[in-house]
C-alpha cells in the first residue's frame, strides 16, 4: 500500500525563519498527495495538494511540489509565523479498496516571536 | 470546502458507562468515514473505516466489541466507546470523503476530547 515518511519534529524555529519539512511517499501509481495542518486543540484541515507529478500545491504561503523523481514531496515557507504554529501532516491517499487514509507522525512546528 | 461536523467535542465520564461520538457531513455525502485516535504529541492513529450500509474494517490490534462503529446514512457516523476506562481517555477524529479512490480529499471533524475519569 501506499506510505509516506515525513521529517521528525519537533522543529522550533524564529519568525520570519524559512521552514523546510520533508515528506517521501512510496505509492502504486501517482495517488495525489496532501499536506495537512493541524492547531492546537483542533481537528485536521487540508493545507495543500497535488494531484500529479510537478504540480505544485500552494496555499498560504506554504508550497510543496509533487517530485516524481525523488518520491517526494516538502513542504516550504520562506517566512514563517508565529500563527503557523501547529502540527503537519503528509499523507497520500491509501491503495486499499476502501481507500484508506493513514499519516505519517506528523510534524510539531514552534515558531517564536 | 466540505465542512465535517463532530460532536461533542469534549465529553468526560465515569469509568464503565458509554460513550457516543456523533460524525456529520453536512453538506455532502460520505461514502467513507474513518475514525482515528490520537495521543498527546503523536500521529493519528487510524481505528477503522466505514462505508455507509456495511461493517467497519478495524485496524489490528483494535477492538471491535470496545470501540463499535455505526455508519447508517450517507451523512452520519457514530463511534461509541463501550464500557470506557481511563486508559480509553485520547482526542478522537473523524473523517469523511464524498467518493472512494486515490484522489479524493478527505475532511475532518473538530475532534472529541474524551477523558475517563
Amino acid at each position: 500500500g501506499n506510505s509516506v515518511t515525513q521529517m521528525e519534529g519537533p522543529v522550533t524555529l524564529s519568525e520570519e525563519a524559512f521552514l523546510t519539512i520533508n515528506c517521501t511517499y512510496t505509492a502504486t501509481g501517482y495517488p495525489s498527495l496532501f499536506w495537512y495542518v493541524q492547531y492546537p486543540g483542533e481537528g485536521l484541515q487540508l493545507l495543500l495538494k497535488a494531484t500529479k507529478a510537478d504540480d505544485k500545491g500552494s496555499n498560504k504561503g506554504f508550497e510543496a511540489t509533487y517530485r516524481k523523481e525523488t518520491t517526494s514531496f516538502h513542504l516550504e515557507k520562506g517566512s514563517v509565523q508565529v500563527s503557523d504554529s501547529a502540527v503537519y501532516f503528509c499523507a497520500p491517499p491509501g491503495g486499499t479498496s476502501y481507500g484508506k487514509l493513514t499519516f505519517g507522525q506528523g510534524t510539531i512546528l514552534t515558531v517564536h516571536p | 470546502g466540505a465542512v465535517v461536523s463532530q460532536h461533542p467535542s469534549r465529553v468526560i465520564c465515569k469509568s464503565g458507562t458509554s460513550v457516543k461520538i456523533e460524525c456529520r457531513s453536512l453538506d455532502f455525502q460520505a461514502t467513507t468515514m474513518f475514525w482515528y485516535r490520537q495521543f498527546p504529541k503523536k500521529s493519528l492513529m487510524l481505528m477503522a473505516t466505514s462505508n455507509e450500509g456495511s461493517k467497519a474494517t478495524y485496524e489490528q490490534g483494535v477492538e471491535k466489541d470496545k470501540f463499535l462503529i455505526n455508519h447508517a446514512s450517507l451523512t452520519l457516523s457514530t463511534l461509541t466507546v463501550t464500557s470506557a476506562h481511563p486508559e480509553d481517555s485520547s482526542f478522537y477524529i473523524c473523517s469523511a470523503r464524498e467518493k472512494t479512490g486515490m484522489n479524493t480529499e478527505a475532511f475532518f471533524g473538530q475532534g472529541t476530547r474524551l477523558t475517563v475519569v
